[in-house]
């Protein structure tokens, strides 16, 4: 079946970076492409952005677009996704998740991944 | 920027029918897709491209569409439906496409 296994929780100072990673099995890993979602604490859901395993075409969310950077190991098929210069608000829940294409649905799920920054 | 508009809160008793709507401008040209997300966990798909239900998703979950609103409906509440309910669509209009969630309804079954 298929499944996303996310890291581990992280505790960062603002200012630093985070990578956060996503391990993929159960499907062809180049045939998804990896979404990548966040939630703060007690808010909605919000696009960070979207890579292709297959070519490595990225589309990241304006907001972020300069801070963060997706890519894809396709010997081990996982996903990565850093996001540098953190700030308090970056506090959230990561999620992966596998979408056909950018726009398309997210078929599947990691656990999530808690980044929390504080100084 | 373009934004997907949902009531915060719906409720409902155990048997009745639950309609959470979505609204955006672009929701006629792109689809809408529709996420179950009960706390401490991962969203998880149960509708998509407007009306289609993934396997595995109970038949109690519907989505429909009209105009300029998505709706996802469900028959026969059970408790177990109690959770946060996400739309998705997206915004073709840049540049670039943009993936665009709605704000979130939170599903209370009385």
């Amino acid at each position: 079946q298929v499944q996303l296994v996310q890291s581990g929780a992280e505790v960062k100072k603002p200012g630093a970076s985070v990578k956060v990673s996503c391990k993929a099995s159960g499907y062809s890993f180049t045939s998804y492409g990896i979404s990548w979602v966040r939630q703060a604490p007690g808010q909605g859901l919000e696009w960070m952005g979207w890579i292709s395993p297959y070519n490595g075409n990225t589309n990241y969310a304006q907001k972020l677009q300069g801070r963060v950077t997706m890519t894809t190991d396709t010997s081990t098929t996982t996903a990565y996704m850093e996001l540098r210069s953190l700030r308090s608000d970056d506090t959230a829940v990561y999620y992966c998740a596998a979408s056909d294409t950018v726009m398309a649905a997210m078929d599947y799920w990691g656990q999530g991944s808690l980044v929390t920054v504080s100084s | 920027s373009y934004e997907l508009t949902q009531p915060p809160s719906v409720s409902v008793s155990p048997g009745q029918t639950a309609r959470i709507t979505c609204s955006g401008d672009a929701l006629p040209k792109q689809y809408a897709y529709w996420y179950q997300q009960k706390p401490g966990q991962a969203p998880v798909l149960v509708i998509y491209k407007d009306t289609e239900r993934p396997s595995g998703i109970p038949g109690r979950f519907s989505g429909s569409t009209s105009g300029t609103t998505v709706t996802l409906t469900i028959s026969g509440v059970q408790a177990e439906d109690e959770a946060d309910y996400y739309c998705q669509s997206s915004d073709s209009s840049g540049t670039y496409p943009e993936v665009i969630f709605g704000g979130g309804t939170k599903l209370t079954v009385l």
